[in-house]
Order: C-alpha cells, then structure tokens, then sequence
C-alpha cells in the first residue's frame, strides 16, 4: 500500500503570514488531490494535480505536483484567518485502487 | 440541499450496544464510502460500495455491517460497540473512475 506523509503535522502562525505544506511519498501517483477540512465539517476537495510538474492557483493558494508525481506541495500565500483548517492530500493508491489520506497538516491563522 | 447527508450527527451511547448511522447522496453518483477519522484526524477507508455492490473491505472488524439498499443509500450498522470505535465516521460518494469524493459532514460516534 501506497503511504502519503505530510507535513509539518501542526502549523500555528500570525494572519499575513505565508507558509508551505507539504505531502510525500515514495510511490509514484496518477494524480493528487488537496482537500480541506473544517471543524465539525467533512473534507472539501480543493484541487486535483495530474501532470508533473503542474502548478494551480486558487487565489492565494498555490499547489504545486513533483515532477516525479511523488510529491505535492501547498503554498499559502497572506494567509488569513479563513484559511484555518485540517489541509489533507490524497492520491489513488490503496489495496483496492481506493483514494488513501495523508494524516493532514492542522493550520491554525491567528488574527 | 445537502448533497451527502449523515445521520445523525452525534451519537452517545454505552459500550455493547448497537447503533446505526445513515447516509444518502442527490449527486447521481454510483459509488459511496465509509471512512473513518480518529481523535488524531487520521481519515482511513472502511468501505466501498459500487451500485449496491461490496468492493472494498478493509480490515474491519466484522461487528461493522455495511448495507446499501440502493446507489444512493449506505448504511453502517455497528453491533457490540466498543470504547475504541469512537470516532468520526464520514460518509463520501463519487462516480466510478473519478475519485473525488464529496463527503458528509460527518457523525461523531462517543462510546462510553
């Protein structure tokens, strides 16, 4: 089974801040997804990146796929206190063909 | 209108008991899941359903009843419940070969 390990696992910062997070693997993925998540909320896909290499933009987010599809990176950048969550990726790669979760960073944005 | 709905919400119960959880989806999709989220937020799949039909089982103990009447319902049926099935279970659904899942809200199960 494919493993995806994120990080850092917590990140408490000051609202305009920038910041990274990270998710990795040894295995090479067909295509990650960035999901966030809320209290109280299920998770909400943000974006899916397919080709290596690719950069997408949401606004101030930015997601970025290894040119080895073995890595995703998000970049926030001016975070504000909106952006507050549990950010999870995600990729094809269980046992059955099923989406498998990395263990998510906590962001926490700080007025 | 609420595309994955759970219910209910938030369920308390005592240990050996048994409870249910419900979901259903409006999206027409073909495919639902069971996952589940413990206290450090890790989100692991329990189950797949595809057109009423079993494709995924992970290691689940068998007090764990999945049921899907039809492609859009899919039930979770807990038999015996234990202090360490609490957790939040999420439903999520999508077509089959998309992989995108949109998930419930969620249903906070506390066993006491």
């Amino acid at each position: 089974t494919q493993l995806l390990e994120q990080s850092p696992q917590f990140l408490s910062i000051q609202e305009g801040e920038n910041l990274t997070v990270y998710c990795n693997s040894s295995s090479v993925f067909s295509s990650l997804q960035w999901y966030r998540q809320e209290p109280g909320e299920g998770p909400v896909l943000l974006v899916t990146v397919v080709t290596g290499g690719e950069v997408k933009k949401l606004k101030r987010l930015t997601f970025q796929f290894g040119d080895a599809r073995k890595d995703s990176s998000l970049h926030i950048t001016a975070a504000q206190p909106g952006d507050t969550g549990l950010y999870l990726c995600a990729g094809v790669g269980g046992s059955q063909g099923n989406l498998i979760f990395g263990k998510g960073t906590k962001l926490s944005v700080k007025p | 209108d609420t595309a994955v709905s759970q219910t209910p919400k938030y369920l308390v119960t005592q240990m050996g008991n048994d409870k249910s959880i419900k979901c259903e989806q409006n999206l027409g999709h073909d495919t639902m899941y069971w996952y589940k989220q413990d206290s450090k937020k890790f989100l692991k799949i329990m189950f797949s359903y595809n057109n009423k039909e079993l494709i995924i089982n992970e290691t689940v103990p068998n007090r764990f009843s999945p049921k899907s009447p039809d492609k859009a319902h899919l039930n979770l049926h807990i038999n015996s419940l234990e202090l360490g099935d609490s957790a939040v279970y999420f439903c999520a659904s999508t077509l089959s070969g998309a992989n995108v899942l949109t998930f419930g809200a969620g249903s906070r199960l506390t066993v006491l």
